[in-house]
């Protein structure tokens, strides 16, 4: 059972706007900044955003917000390339630990 | 662009040590305030964090792998290794190492993962 909680799945159509949810409690997300690895293909995770910061090279309909314990990934016009399996992870201060969610597959229709 | 490339034996047998290399470039692991991390992923299964170093301020690990991992720097050669002893078959995996990015717990740059069976 993973320390974070997802959606085991998603899906959308071109276009739509989906959002992926990532929750915890006070110890971690409800204090720290949450990140999302987006992963394709079995292939290495790759960093699509941070807090609300979306790092270099990442395209602009990816967005990250947080309310209390629970963060949230939304992407907006939502593209094919986009399908592939999401994590979410944060700081577990009681464990003193990097923590991970159990991941969300998206899939576009 | 800092770039990392995890290395060792893709084959180790149960009750023995399990050993990765991450060999880092573009950037020097005693350079700036980074973390230096070890995740693992089981096939068709989820990330798990295992650990990391910070060059000069120590390594935190999971609990769940406190009693058999350790992390370590070999600054001369800028890489960063794992060992993790008395493998079993749950060790199989995909094994990856990962640099943080401003805050000590991002994963900004991850390697592109090797695959380690534990089996006889």
């Amino acid at each position: 059972q993973s320390a974070l909680t997802q959606e085991a799945s998603v899906s959308g159509t071109v276009g739509q706007k989906v959002t992926l949810s990532c929750t915890g409690n006070s110890d971690d997300v409800g204090t720290y900044a949450v990140g999302w690895y987006q992963q394709i293909s079995h292939g290495a995770p790759k960093t699509v955003m941070f807090g609300n910061s979306l790092p270099s090279g990442i395209p602009d309909r990816f967005s990250g917000s947080k309310s209390g314990t629970t963060a949230s990934l939304t992407i907006s016009g939502l593209q094919p390339e986009d399908e592939g399996d999401y994590f979410c992870s944060t700081w577990d201060y009681s464990l003193s630990a990097v923590i991970f969610g159990g991941g969300t597959r998206l899939t576009v229709l | 662009q800092v770039q990392l490339q995890e290395s060792g034996p893709g084959l180790v047998k149960p009750s023995q040590t399990l050993s990765l290399t991450c060999s880092v470039s573009g950037g020097s692991i005693s350079g700036g305030a980074y973390y230096w991390s070890w995740i693992r992923q089981p096939a068709g299964k989820g990330l798990e964090w295992i650990g990391r170093i910070f060059i000069s301020g120590g390594t935190n690990y999971n609990p769940s792998l406190k009693s058999r991992a350790t992390i370590s720097a070999d600054t001369s050669k800028n890489q960063f290794s794992l060992n993790l002893r008395s493998v079993t078959a749950a060790d199989t995996a995909v094994y990856y190492c990962a640099r943080s990015g401003s805050s000590s717990w991002s994963l900004e740059y991850w390697g592109q993962g090797t695959l380690v069976t534990a089996s006889s």
